[in-house]
């Protein structure tokens, strides 16, 4: 199957600083990519999607000053938590997707650990 | 609005028990429905879907049915393995977004 691959899969921050998780369709064209979060022990939350060369469409309650989603190319989508906190420590899984509401390919996530 | 409802887990059983994963959901129209696994270490890959009422979805020994009338999709095998260990989640789509149940882990003892 397709394979979606994010970078990276474990990323420790100070509180205040900027990180930048990646991801990456390798053998495919992703016209759209979904970003979630999913806490322990919890189901995946969605926070966002994106089409390739527009704006994010934010979830309700995703501050999107915050969780800032980019998805330049039709391979590569990223998601930037801004001045993050403890409280943003989480795992964070992105999906793609060839059509509108074509078969969902996942990235094996990113955990941040913010101290 | 829409939502999936699954049997919490742990759920764990012996090799070769019978497995069922309980999943109702709630929702308006007629959606599609899916089971996603998530093995250790791994991101989700879908297991196996079903688009309308009565389809039954199948993958890797796994079935699950979609009844409309007790708006159910529950998860089935006849014989698990120890590789079957993994998250299972229930989903529906309701207007081109996945709504998620819980996810219920389940643990294969040999």
């Amino acid at each position: 199957g397709a394979v979606v691959s994010q970078h990276p899969s474990w990323v420790i921050c100070k509180s205040g600083t900027s990180v930048k998780i990646e991801c990456r369709s390798l053998d495919f064209q992703a016209t759209t990519m979904f970003w979630y979060r999913q806490f322990p022990k919890q189901s995946l939350m969605l926070m966002a999607t994106s089409n390739e060369g527009s704006k994010a469409t934010y979830e309700q309650g995703v501050e999107k000053d915050k969780f800032l989603i980019n998805h330049a190319s039709l391979t590569l989508s990223t998601l930037t938590v801004t001045s993050a906190h403890p409280e943003d420590s989480s795992f964070y899984i992105c999906s793609a997707t060839t059509a509108p509401f074509g078969e969902l390919f996942f990235g094996e996530g990113s955990r941040l650990t913010v101290l | 609005g829409d939502s999936v409802t699954q049997m919490e887990g742990p759920v764990t059983l012996s090799e070769e028990a019978f497995l069922t994963i309980n999943c109702t959901y709630t929702a308006t129209g007629y959606p599609s429905l899916f089971w996603y696994v998530q093995y250790p270490g791994e991101g989700l890959q879908l297991l196996l879907k079903a688009t309308k009422a009565d389809d039954k979805g199948s993958n890797k020994g796994f079935e699950a049915t979609y009844r409309k009338e007790t708006t159910s999709f529950h998860l089935e095998k006849g014989s698990v393995q120890v590789s079957d260990s993994a998250v299972y989640f229930c989903a529906l789509e309701s207007n081109y977004q996945l709504i998620w149940g819980a996810g219920t882990k389940l643990i294969i003892k040999p």
